[in-house]
């Protein structure tokens, strides 16, 4: 069955650092990868996006993924957080046809 | 492009009474989703639609939930009667093609109470 894993459920950084939000996922054919983001009071919006080629995926607003297909994994990055990169991250997985969502990451970034 | 477009945006009801959500895609946009996404939980996935033809409903609970989409554009999301544990936002997103997804478009959601 098709499954996803976020594990960490609510992270605390400081402006500046760096943020790595992990996401692994059970499926046994070939899945695309999805990282959304939900900013306080908007709707989930996409972050960024891989179907093939080369693992490490840019998003938006500095985000990147890396796809590591032998540990079924997709993280998200960034080398330096801002106060504005508060939200709720979600990572989902589309299988067939089927989107999973992860629980989501809880990141709130002090200033 | 207009977003897609979610009504009403928050909707308090008793238990036991019935509810309904509508939505509006992007235009063009052939698939349309409603998803549950209960609060500290992932959205889950409701129902699909694709055109006017349901692709995928194995999570939807049937004997409270109904969905229509007419004419293959706006959709509606149906409980009756609700329960307390059906609190949650509803989620409508579409995407313009099945199968090579470039990512949903989710509307803001309708946050529904129910006491």
């Amino acid at each position: 069955a098709q499954s996803v894993s976020q594990h960490n459920h609510h992270v605390i950084l400081s402006e500046a650092a760096s943020l790595e939000l992990g996401c692994n996922y059970s499926y046994g054919g070939t899945v695309n990868l999805f990282w959304y983001v939900q900013y306080p009071g908007q709707h989930l919006q996409l972050l960024l996006k891989y179907f093939s080629g080369d693992p490490l995926v840019k998003g938006i607003k500095g985000f990147e993924a890396e796809f590591i297909k032998s540990k079924f994994s997709f993280n998200l990055r960034k080398p330096s957080v801002q106060w504005s990169d508060t939200a709720e991250y979600f990572c989902a997985v589309k299988g067939t046809y089927k989107y999973i969502f992860g629980t989501g990451t809880r990141l709130k970034v002090l200033a | 492009e207009a977003g897609v477009a979610q009504s009403p945006r928050y909707k308090i009801i008793e238990k036991r009474q019935s509810v309904a959500f509508w939505c509006n895609p992007i235009s063009g946009h052939a698939t349309l989703y409603w998803y549950q996404q209960i609060l500290g939980q992932g959205p889950k996935l409701l129902i699909q639609f694709q055109n006017n033809g349901v692709v995928d409903d194995s999570q939807l609970p049937k004997d409270r939930f109904s969905a229509e989409r007419l004419k293959g554009v706006d959709s509606t999301l149906k409980i009756q009667p609700a329960k307390l544990e059906d609190s949650a936002v509803y989620l409508c997103a579409s995407s313009s093609i099945q199968g090579i997804d470039y990512g949903y478009t989710f509307g803001s959601g309708t946050r529904l109470t129910v006491v």
